[in-house]
């Protein structure tokens, strides 16, 4: 079984701060997702990482796939209040179904 | 354009009863993929459908549920005699073809089983 582990599970910051998300597994993934997710929404794609050591950025949001292909880290940089919300990252292995980690619960204040 | 949507958005219900959750995929999307998400978790997968048929049901956690896909298009979660353990979200996704493509997310069902 695969299995995504990810740290920390809530976090609650002041809005300018920084902070990263860690996803880890000891499987390793063919891609790995990040999404977040609002409260009564589903899941929204942030991005995919592909290659090992890839990274990717999205504005204030820098993604990293670790070298291995069995990690993966989100930093946001100054973060806002719009940031807020549930990040979840989930592994692919081109079998169709998605593995996803527990999700980090943020909340940043302003 | 119309992205996925779950009807109901909220479906209170008694335990032992029967329940169906309907999903409409993006119109053209051949994969149809459907997870739970308990509260405070992330989403885990329950069934896949390519067409019609199901591909991948490991994720079922039983024989009370059960899914169709008849048309290809719409499908529908069927869960019998139902459980408070069953109260989760019940969330559908999409893709166009299905072997690793992105997945578009509905809004979800959320059961409430009392």
């Amino acid at each position: 079984t695969q299995l995504l582990e990810q740290s920390p599970q809530f976090l609650s910051i002041q809005e300018g701060e920084n902070l990263t998300v860690y996803c880890n597994s000891s499987s390793v993934f063919s891609s790995l997702q990040w999404y977040r997710q609002e409260p009564g929404e589903g899941p929204v794609l942030l991005v995919t990482v592909v290659t090992g050591g890839e990274v990717k950025k999205l504005k204030r949001l820098t993604f990293q796939f670790g070298d291995a292909r069995k990690d993966s880290s989100l930093h946001i940089t100054a973060a806002q209040p719009g940031d807020t919300g549930l990040y979840l990252c989930a592994g692919d292995n081109a079998g169709n179904m998605l593995t996803f980690g527990g999700g980090t619960r943020l909340m940043v204040k302003p | 354009g119309a992205g996925v949507s779950q009807t109901p958005s909220n479906k209170v219900t008694e335990k032992g009863k029967y329940v169906e959750l309907r999903c409409d995929p993006i119109s053209g999307h051949t994969a149809l993929y459907w997870y739970r998400q308990s509260l405070g978790q992330g989403p885990e997968f329950l069934i896949y459908f390519q067409g019609t048929g199901a591909a991948d049901d490991s994720g079922l956690p039983n024989d009370r549920f059960f899914a169709v896909r008849p048309e290809g298009s719409v499908s529908t979660l069927k869960i019998q005699r139902t459980e408070r353990g069953d109260s989760a979200v019940y969330l559908c996704a999409s893709s166009l073809n299905g072997f690793g493509e992105t997945q578009y997310f509905g809004p979800g069902t959320r059961l409430l089983v009392l």
